[in-house]
């Protein structure tokens, strides 16, 4: 998984907490992008990082906020988790610069709110 | 909106069999398309990509076919075998670097002994 780890893998939370999600790499890549994979859905963007403390919104947004500190850190916060949240998260990368377009996934994490 | 649509939704195929997996897209920014491969319970995996300058882009028993003018590619997988089984997503973006990319549904393929 190209140096990318998720943590946690797996959670369950109740409707209303605070969730916490992390992405950690070691690759010391520029780009990092936060997914949702829902069946039916594909995948779709969330928020994404074009460098330590510049993000930016994606497609699905609302209900999420995202911080990044370090190049290798890459924080997505539910602030208020409700079940339109249950999904499978996933982190990738991307090392940026001209000609460079590859992004790298992570395992995911499955994120499930009661 | 859906910007890149991908078909059919599931596909199975004999094995030695030829998988054929369809998308199209409206952006005519996009710039890069690339496929990715998951299997159940990992992350989706960078399979192959090509660009609009060229109309076929092949790595092993895969290929990608590109129609600019149609606004259409497709994923060849030759002598599909049952290790093929898996989740198949396209996907196009418009930039490299910051390159955000909208990915189509998803084709689950099931390649039969």
């Amino acid at each position: 998984d190209a140096g990318i780890t998720q943590s946690p893998r797996h959670k369950v939370t109740e409707t209303g907490t605070p969730v916490t999600l992390r992405c950690h790499q070691t690759e010391n890549h520029r780009y990092m992008y936060w997914y949702r994979q829902d069946p039916g859905h594909g995948l779709r963007l969330i928020h994404y990082s074009y460098g330590v403390k510049d993000t930016d919104k994606g497609e699905v947004s609302d209900g999420y906020s995202v911080s990044r500190s370090k190049t290798e850190d890459f924080l997505l916060t539910l602030e208020s988790a409700t079940s339109s949240q249950t999904s499978v998260y996933f982190c990738a990368i991307s090392p940026g610069g001209t000609g460079t377009y590859e992004q790298y996934f992570g395992p995911g994490t499955r994120l499930t709110v009661t | 909106q859906q910007q890149v649509k991908q078909s059919p939704q599931s596909l199975i195929v004999q094995k030695g069999g030829i998988s054929i997996i369809n998308c199209a897209y409206e952006n005519t920014a996009f710039d890069y398309f690339p496929w990715y491969q998951q299997f159940p319970g990992k992350g989706p995996a960078l399979l192959i990509a090509i660009r609009p300058d060229v109309s076929e882009k092949k790595e092993g028993r895969f290929t990608i076919s590109f129609n600019k003018s149609a606004k259409q590619f497709s994923l060849h997988i030759m002598d599909s075998q049952p290790g093929d089984s898996a989740t198949y997503f396209c996907a196009a973006s418009k930039a490299p670097g910051y390159s955000t990319l909208t990915f189509g549904k998803g084709t689950m393929l099931l390649v039969s002994p």
